[in-house]
C-alpha cells in the first residue's frame, strides 16, 4: 500500500508565475489536509478537503491560494502569482473517513517551493 | 482554541543517554496528543499518540510519552538515545473543536534533537 504521494517534491517558480502542488492520498483515505511549514517554524494547517467538497479551509490565505479535491485524481494546491514569502515546504495527509480526532494523518513527503 | 508549546528549540544529548522532550499543550475540549519525527528533507512520521486510553504510551523505536493531565502535559521520553534518532521532533494535539467530526492538528514549533557519539 503506498504511502501518500506528493509531487513534484522540489518546485522553483519566478515571482508572479503559478504554483500547482499535487497530492494522492493513500488507498481508501477519502481526507486529505494541507500543511505549510516556513523555514523554523512548525507546520500549520491550511485547509481540509473530503471529495469534491473543501470542509474547513480557515489557514488559507484569502488571495491566490486554493484548493480541490475532484471525484477523481489527486488533491491540487494552486498558488497564483507567487511571491518570495510563499517559499516554504507544503505537506500534505490523509486520513480515512471514519473521522475524529484520534485519527491518525499519514503525511507526504512535502514539495519545497522556492520562490526566485 | 488550542495551541502547542515545545519548551526546547534544540536538544543535544550523547549517545546511550536518556532523552527528554518536552511539551504542553492547551485545548479546550479533550484532546488527542501525537508525536512526530521528521528526518531531514524527508515527511513526518508517527511515534505515538494518545487518544484517552493509557496514560502512558509506548511508540516506535524505544520511545514513550506520558500524559499529565493536571500539567497540561506529554513530554517524549527515551531510556538511550541512538544516532538514528538525530531529527526534528514535534509535538501535536487534535481534538474535536467547535464540534467537528474531525481533528485539526495545531504543531508545536518543534524540537532538534541532536545525538553526539
Amino acid at each position: 500500500n503506498a504511502g501518500v504521494m506528493q509531487n513534484p517534491r522540489h518546485l522553483v517558480r519566478r515571482r508572479g508565475q503559478e504554483a500547482r502542488l499535487r497530492c494522492s492520498p493513500m488507498k481508501g483515505h477519502s481526507h486529505v489536509y494541507w500543511y505549510r511549514q516556513l523555514p523554523e517554524e512548525g507546520l500549520k494547517f491550511m485547509v481540509y478537503l473530503q471529495k469534491e467538497n473543501i470542509i474547513d479551509e480557515s489557514g488559507m490565505p484569502k488571495e491566490r491560494f486554493s484548493a480541490e479535491f475532484p471525484k477523481e485524481g489527486p488533491s491540487i494546491l494552486r498558488i497564483q502569482q507567487v511571491v518570495r514569502g510563499d517559499s516554504a515546504a507544503y505537506f500534505c495527509a490523509s486520513s480515512p473517513p471514519s473521522g475524529g480526532s484520534w485519527n491518525e494523518q499519514f503525511f507526504g513527503p512535502g514539495t519545497r517551493l522556492t520562490v526566485l | 482554541a488550542q495551541s502547542v508549546t515545545q519548551l526546547d528549540s534544540h536538544v543535544s544529548v550523547s549517545e546511550g543517554t536518556p532523552v527528554l522532550l518536552r511539551c504542553n499543550y492547551s485545548s479546550s475540549y479533550s484532546p488527542s496528543l501525537f508525536w512526530y519525527v521528521q528526518h531531514p528533507n524527508k515527511g513526518l512520521q508517527l511515534l505515538l499518540k494518545y487518544t484517552s486510553a493509557a496514560t502512558l504510551v509506548k511508540g516506535i523505536n524505544g520511545f514513550e510519552a506520558e500524559f499529565k493531565k493536571s500539567e497540561t502535559s506529554f513530554h517524549l521520553t527515551k531510556p538511550s538515545a541512538h544516532m538514528s534518532d538525530a531529527a526534528e521532533y514535534f509535538c501535536v494535539v487534535s481534538s474535536n473543536a467547535g464540534g467537528t467530526s474531525y481533528g485539526k492538528l495545531t504543531f508545536g514549533q518543534g524540537t532538534i534533537l541532536t545525538v553526539h557519539p
